[in-house]
């Protein structure tokens, strides 16, 4: 079946501009992440999506960041006024939760480079 | 809260030599285990994960990971590596109840080289 998708693959701004990158889980998974992955930090947890709970933004580094998830499937990541720092890839994951499975299955990320 | 620490970088390895990948963890709660692989330019991919049940786990390409929790360690280990296993390696762990965030280590790349 068809695994998770995310647009655009590549993304290229200019330092103040807003950016929306997009990620659909896989069909069915009731979970939904976004990882950051950058050279100086590695891989970092953004925030979680869980069915109809509210999201856990714990992870994200600035106000400036937001994001959505549309009828439980859908979600967008919203860089507002990006940042050179905001350089990165960033990887959308879905899971199935309450199953033993325990397993996040990883998108091909979003390439954004701030200039 | 939880940590990984993979030591090695970079693992240079000759094809068919044997390679083992290090991964500590730290967790105050019982927590799972997982290897993922990335291969250049592509997403990360699930090679393998420890859940319960028998310390010895493996994956379909050979490689294998045993979870040591006196030592709080789950190394990933392969008797005889491929060109084709050139890529970066993550170890991560979740606790295993409640909200599932991977936290990650910073990785290990494989080098293999004929």
């Amino acid at each position: 079946g068809a695994g998770v998708s995310q647009s655009p693959s590549n993304k290229v701004t200019e330092k103040g501009k807003d950016v929306e990158l997009r990620c659909d889980p896989i069909s069915g998974h009731t979970a939904l992440y976004w990882y950051r992955q950058s050279l100086g930090q590695g891989l970092e947890f953004l925030i979680y999506f869980q069915g109809n709970s509210a999201p856990d933004k714990s992870g994200l580094p600035s106000d400036r960041f937001s994001a959505e998830r549309t009828g439980g499937s859908v979600s967008t990541l919203t860089i507002q006024r990006t940042q050179q720092e905001d350089s990165a890839v960033y990887l959308c994951a879905s899971s199935l939760e309450g199953t033993a499975e325990r397993t996040q299955y990883f998108g091909p990320g979003t390439r954004l480079l701030v200039l | 809260a939880q940590s990984v620490t993979q030591l090695d970088s970079q693992v240079p390895v000759f094809e068919e030599a044997p390679v083992e990948l290090r991964c500590n963890y730290s967790s105050s709660v019982s927590v799972y285990l997982f290897w993922y692989v990335q291969y250049p330019n592509q997403g990360l991919q699930l090679l393998l994960k420890y859940l319960s049940g028998s310390t010895l786990v493996k994956s379909i390409n050979g490689f294998e990971a045993e979870f040591n929790k006196s030592q709080t360690s789950f190394h990933l280990r392969k008797p005889s590596v491929h060109i084709s296993d050139t890529a970066e390696y993550f170890c991560a762990v979740t606790h295993n109840t409640g909200f599932q965030k991977l936290v990650f280590g910073t990785g290990t790349r494989l080098l293999v080289s004929p």
